[in-house]
């Protein structure tokens, strides 16, 4: 069946630093893929998505390439904000599956002054 | 107002009772659906809905019902509740086959 794995979590970064948080995935067909992100009691929102291989999502500052040759999404920032501490949850989905996601468990960051 | 809304936000509860939570839109959309998440182990979807007369089974329905009382409503609800049932519930709403979902706050529910 369908699976995402991430990294674990969590990462503690100063403000400013890079940001690199790995995603891979199998899938059966070829999937769709995003990032969730969740703030402190809030609800999961979409970051961004890549709907084909090679396709580079972005949003808010962060970005994530397809990558289907070694089955990732990984998501990067250049510089990171204390706004940016939260829960990063990778997740696809398949054609036919209804739009059904799969999720991974979920990465928490944490963005000290 | 937020166009998800789950009721209650947080609930105790104690083995045995039956509960029941919530869910309403304002997205106008048709697909609906319940998760579950526990630390470590991401989201896991407990029932579907793509209509008032189309209800499904996710990876981990058991111990869990559904009823969607109309397209706006979509209500999970736990027969007899046990502690490994205490989590954190979303729901959330799709207008599409995409896979962008809309999510409600969640409503955290602690069996005593």
């Amino acid at each position: 069946g369908d699976s995402v794995t991430q990294m674990e979590g969590p990462v503690t970064l100063s403000e400013e630093a890079c940001l690199t948080i790995n995603c891979t995935y199998t899938a059966t067909g070829y999937p769709s893929l995003f990032w969730y992100v969740q703030y402190p009691g809030e609800g999961l929102q979409l970051l961004l998505k890549a709907t084909k291989a090679d396709d580079k999502g972005s949003n808010k500052g962060f970005e994530a390439t397809y990558r289907k040759e070694t089955t990732s999404f990984h998501l990067e920032k250049g510089s990171v904000q204390v706004s940016d501490s939260a829960v990063y949850f990778c997740a696809l989905t398949t054609r036919g599956t209804a739009s059904k996601l799969t999720f991974g468990t979920g990465t928490r960051l944490q963005v000290t002054l | 107002d937020a166009d998800v809304t789950q009721t209650p936000r947080n609930r105790i509860t104690k083995t045995g009772k039956r509960i029941m939570l919530e869910c309403s839109q304002t997205k106008g959309h048709d697909r609906m659906y319940w998760y579950r998440q526990d630390p470590g182990l991401g989201l896991r979807l407990i029932y579907y809905s793509f209509d008032v007369k189309d209800i499904n089974k996710g990876e981990i329905s058991d111990g869990y019902s559904v009823s969607r009382q109309a397209q706006a409503k979509f209500s999970l609800s736990l027969e007899s509740a046990i502690p490994n049932q205490t989590a954190l519930y979303f729901c959330a709403t799709s207008g599409d086959g995409s896979g962008e979902l809309f999510f409600g706050e969640g409503s955290r529910l602690t069996v005593l």
